[in-house]
């Protein structure tokens, strides 16, 4: 069975700055995926980046950025230069890379981003 | 590509009463996924389709609730007597599978909300 971990409170960042989200996984799948996914107020699920148990480098798309230690089992997102429209839920969720490709989610981190 | 589309985007029922969603996921992907996502928590799985077959059905899915794809387009979930705890946002995502690829990313719909009275 995959878990997903994320305990962080509900977090204030200001605008401009950085801010890194934690998430912590458990799973005995040899390789697997991991997904964060942003859920504004409209209920959206929006997908931001992936990466891939055996990929040598941490994944990056624009302002996101994935902190891969496999040895932790941790993946954490960093979302740099913060802007008012971050604000929204944060999902971390991971895949087996075979079969039934289905999704398990953490529980979420709130973010809410003040200028 | 326009993206998933479910309907209703809001439901209001009474308990006991039959309720039928609907999913149009991204032409051409061939997985559809419905998802269950209760206040405070993360999506849960429900079910999966590979083109028309159903592939796999959570133990969340109870005997009230069924999920088809006919022809392999659009899903609709339906749930039969509903109950208070059956009150959810309900997602659905698609998918482009391809067979040996490692990377299979879900694309979300704006999901339907169910309160049941």
């Amino acid at each position: 069975a995959q878990k997903i971990t994320q305990t962080q409170p509900g977090m204030f960042v200001q605008e401009k700055e950085a801010v890194t989200l934690d998430c912590t996984y458990d799973t005995s799948d040899p390789s697997y995926g991991l997904f964060w996914y942003k859920q504004p107020s409209s209920g959206e699920m929006i997908f931001l980046i992936y990466q891939g148990s055996y990929d040598q480098q941490n994944a990056t798309e624009g302002r996101y950025s994935l902190n891969f230690q496999k040895a932790r089992k941790s993946a954490n997102l960093v979302i740099s230069a913060s802007q008012l429209g971050d604000s929204a839920m944060y999902f971390c969720a991971m895949s087996a890379n075979y079969g039934n490709n289905r999704l398990a989610f953490g529980k979420g981190n709130q973010v809410v981003v003040i200028p | 590509d326009t993206g998933v589309s479910q309907n209703p985007r809001h439901k209001i029922t009474k308990r006991g009463q039959n309720v039928t969603f609907r999913c149009d996921p991204i032409s051409e992907h061939n997985r559809l996924y419905w998802y269950r996502q209760t206040l405070g928590q993360g999506p849960e799985f429900l079910t999966y389709f590979q083109n028309e077959a159903q592939l796999e059905k959570s133990r969340l899915l109870s005997d009230r609730f069924s999920a088809e794809r006919p022809k392999g387009s659009f899903s609709t979930l339906e749930i039969q007597r509903t109950e208070q705890g059956d009150s959810a946002m309900y997602l659905c995502a698609s998918s482009s599978a391809l067979a040996g690829a490692p990377r299979e990313t879900q694309y979300f719909g704006p999901g339907t909300r169910l309160l049941v009275l």
